[in-house]
């Protein structure tokens, strides 16, 4: 079974200083682990993945997630803050077809 | 398409009457997903595809719901005799092949049984 944990419901940051959003996760075998962020009545968007290879990984925005095998996270993270950051992010799992999401964190950056 | 089409955007139905949701996948998309998200939470998996087989459903609720995707394209997901239980967000998504590649959302059809 695999699983994902998204631990804070909720992050405020005020714009300009670091994000970090937390995601744990429980995968058998390799994990194909996703970031996707979700504006007010819109989809999923997708922010940045790790399948193999450098645990750093950049994508959209200027987003990045850094895979931590041994401390089985893979949080995301912006240097740099913007308002037009904030949206509800999910971290997720994808292997043989079946797919798991974490139940969201809420970023609200303040200007 | 540009993207993935879900129709209708909104659904209303009455207690005890069958719907169908209908998803348009991107064009050469071999991989597609049916997804339930209830309000404040992420997507519950419901259903798979690749190309016309079905290679998981372990995320349907129960019998009552049923996918299929006969020529590998559009797929349907089907609620019979509906239940007030089933209102909620209905996603689908879908990717080029499998798991390692990123999946792109439709909008997503807000069923509501009354």
């Amino acid at each position: 079974a695999q699983s994902v944990a998204q631990p804070e419901d909720q992050v405020n940051v005020a714009e300009g200083n670091p994000l970090t959003v937390k995601c744990t996760y429980s995968v058998s075998g390799n994990p194909y682990l996703f970031w996707y962020v979700q504006y007010p009545n819109r989809g999923l968007q997708f922010l940045l993945k790790y399948i193999t290879g450098d645990n750093l990984v950049k994508g959209s925005y200027g987003f990045e997630a850094e895979f931590n095998k041994s401390q089985t996270s893979f949080h995301l993270k912006k240097p740099s803050a913007l308002v037009s950051d904030s949206a509800l992010y999910f971290c997720a799992s994808f292997g043989a077809g079946k797919s798991t999401f974490g139940d969201g964190t809420t970023l609200t950056v303040k200007p | 398409g540009a993207g993935v089409s879900q129709s209708p955007r909104y659904k209303v139905t009455k207690r005890g009457q069958d719907v169908a949701l209908r998803c348009d996948p991107i064009s050469g998309h071999v991989s597609l997903y049916w997804y339930r998200q209830a309000l404040g939470q992420g997507p519950e998996f419901l259903t798979y595809f690749n190309y016309e087989a079905q290679q998981d459903k372990s995320g349907l609720p129960n019998d009552r719901f049923s996918a299929e995707r006969p020529e590998g394209s559009i797929s349907t997901l089907t609620i019979q005799r509906t239940e007030q239980r089933d209102s909620a967000m209905y996603r689908c998504a879908s990717s080029l092949v499998g798991g390692s590649t990123e999946a792109f959302f439709g909008q997503g059809t807000r069923l509501t049984v009354v």
